[in-house]
């Protein structure tokens, strides 16, 4: 009963580089959310998806940043062009549903360091 | 738009003794759920405890416990005995009923003594 797994745990990336964020669900879970913590801050929402559909990105930069929730496979946030302000623990959750009681339940998450 | 205000940046306790980690929010929405979170040193959101805002009665889960005042807008959480594994970064969040977005505050970090 694995919980929700996300890949790479760690990743570094130079300015200007591609980062791809991995996030599998947990089993039965077909809402995706993600989430990113700056230092010394709390989780601000950035986007919410469903199998194929991004229902809420209101939190994502309108630039560089994208996420998808594929048919198959896991559900991906992508940062083009990355810039040090990226360096930051971005965090996926998985739920059942999208409504009250439906707790979220997270990944590790995976800090993204940009020099 | 929900506000969650954690004004205790770090606290320091002895272990055994019980600990109080203050929370207020700021929402219109009628009905809406609160929630802790522990974060320790090495990265993960683990989820604490959970209270609805029609709950009649503070939540419990083991050491954990919410001190949930509706009128003053607060949900303190208090962890009871505490061990040198609570040392950790503790975050409180909401979200309305009709809503999946988690709002949350900046966090409070405890660091329990031997």
């Amino acid at each position: 009963n694995a919980g929700v797994m996300q890949n790479p745990r760690h990743l570094v990336r130079r300015r200007g580089q591609e980062a791809r964020l991995r996030c599998s669900p947990m089993k039965g879970h077909s809402h995706v959310y993600w989430y990113r913590q700056l230092p010394e801050e709390g989780l601000k929402f950035m986007v919410y998806l469903q199998k194929e559909n991004i229902i809420d990105e209101s939190g994502m930069p309108k630039e560089r940043f994208s996420a998808e929730f594929p048919k198959e496979g896991p559900s991906i946030l992508r940062i083009q062009q990355v810039v040090r302000g990226d360096s930051a623990a971005y965090f996926c959750a998985s739920s059942l549903g999208g409504l009250e009681g439906d707790e979220q339940f997270f990944g590790p998450g995976t800090r993204l360091t940009v020099l | 738009a929900q506000k969650i205000t954690q004004t205790q940046p770090g606290m320091f306790v002895q272990e055994k003794e019980a600990v109080t980690l203050d929370c207020t929010y700021d929402t219109s929405d009628p009905s809406y759920g609160l929630f802790w979170y522990k974060q320790p040193s090495s990265g993960e959101m683990i989820f604490l405890i959970y209270q609805g805002s029609y709950d009649q009665q503070n939540a419990t889960e083991g050491r954990y416990s919410l001190n949930f005042q509706k009128a003053r807008k607060s949900a303190n959480l208090v962890i009871s005995a505490s061990q040198l594994g609570d040392s950790a970064m503790y975050f409180c969040a909401m979200r309305a009923s009709d809503d999946y977005k988690l709002s949350f505050g900046a966090g409070t970090t405890v660091t329990v003594r031997a």
